[in-house]
């Protein structure tokens, strides 16, 4: 099964307005992290939010904040008042296990574009 | 938050030969990863490299073929040995990043491989 799903290969969204990622995810381990991941054209991968699974509160970083539903296994992005520059690739991925030095998984990703 | 360079940037290579990657981290780190991401694709774990010992390999990923150096806290090699055209992709290296509490993983920038 896999373990990061993200269902839409690609969305489209109006400048200024909001619009959400969808990420689900797949772990039976009580301890894991949810990270999103934006990568434009230029391939480097910048690391937008975290969110981890003790958490009670959704993480949020600026227009960027995570819905997360634990009970359904999902970790959305919400990115509000979308720009031109946020056109890229999005990328959701989890890390299993507690501490240091686990990897991340990641999901196939969703290209955004971003209208004007 | 850790600060990740990599040489080179892109490379275009003849099939049979090697390519060593260096990923330079300005703060000392105990894990570092290789990721490859093939043409169109997500990102797949390499292997995962901690100072002082042997690096640990993905399934599918071996040592003969992607031998990894870490000789110290902020240094580590990839080699793609005896490349192939299937060997073309972005190649990242990542971090791990606790400060503050918080968990981050950041990339760095990604060396751009073409096998000709």
């Amino acid at each position: 099964a896999q373990k990061i799903t993200q269902t839409q290969p690609g969305m489209f969204v109006q400048e200024k307005e909001a619009v959400t990622l969808d990420c689900t995810y797949d772990t039976s381990d009580p301890s894991y992290g949810l990270f999103w991941y934006k990568q434009p054209s230029s391939g480097e991968m910048i690391f937008l939010i975290y969110q981890g699974s003790y958490d009670q509160q959704n993480a949020t970083e600026g227009r960027y904040s995570l819905n997360f539903q634990k009970a359904r296994k999902s970790a959305n992005l919400v990115i509000s008042a979308s720009q031109l520059g946020d056109s890229a690739m999005y990328f959701c991925a989890m890390r299993e296990g507690r501490g240091y030095g686990n990897k991340l998984v990641f999901g196939a990703g969703t290209i955004l574009r971003v209208k004007s | 938050s850790a600060v990740i360079s990599q040489k080179p940037s892109r490379d275009i290579c003849q099939r049979g030969t090697s390519l060593t990657i260096q990923c330079q981290v300005d703060s000392q780190v105990t894990m570092m990863f290789w990721y490859r991401q093939q043409p169109g694709q997500s990102l797949t774990l390499i292997a995962t490299a901690n100072q002082g010992s042997e690096a640990t390999y993905e399934s599918g990923f071996v040592i003969d073929k992607f031998p990894i150096s870490r000789p110290n806290l902020t240094f580590s090699t990839l080699t793609v040995s005896n490349m192939s055209p299937e060997d073309s992709s972005i190649y990242l290296c990542s971090v791990e990043d606790w400060a503050g509490g918080r968990e981050t993983q950041y990339f760095g920038p990604g060396t751009r491989l073409l096998v000709l």
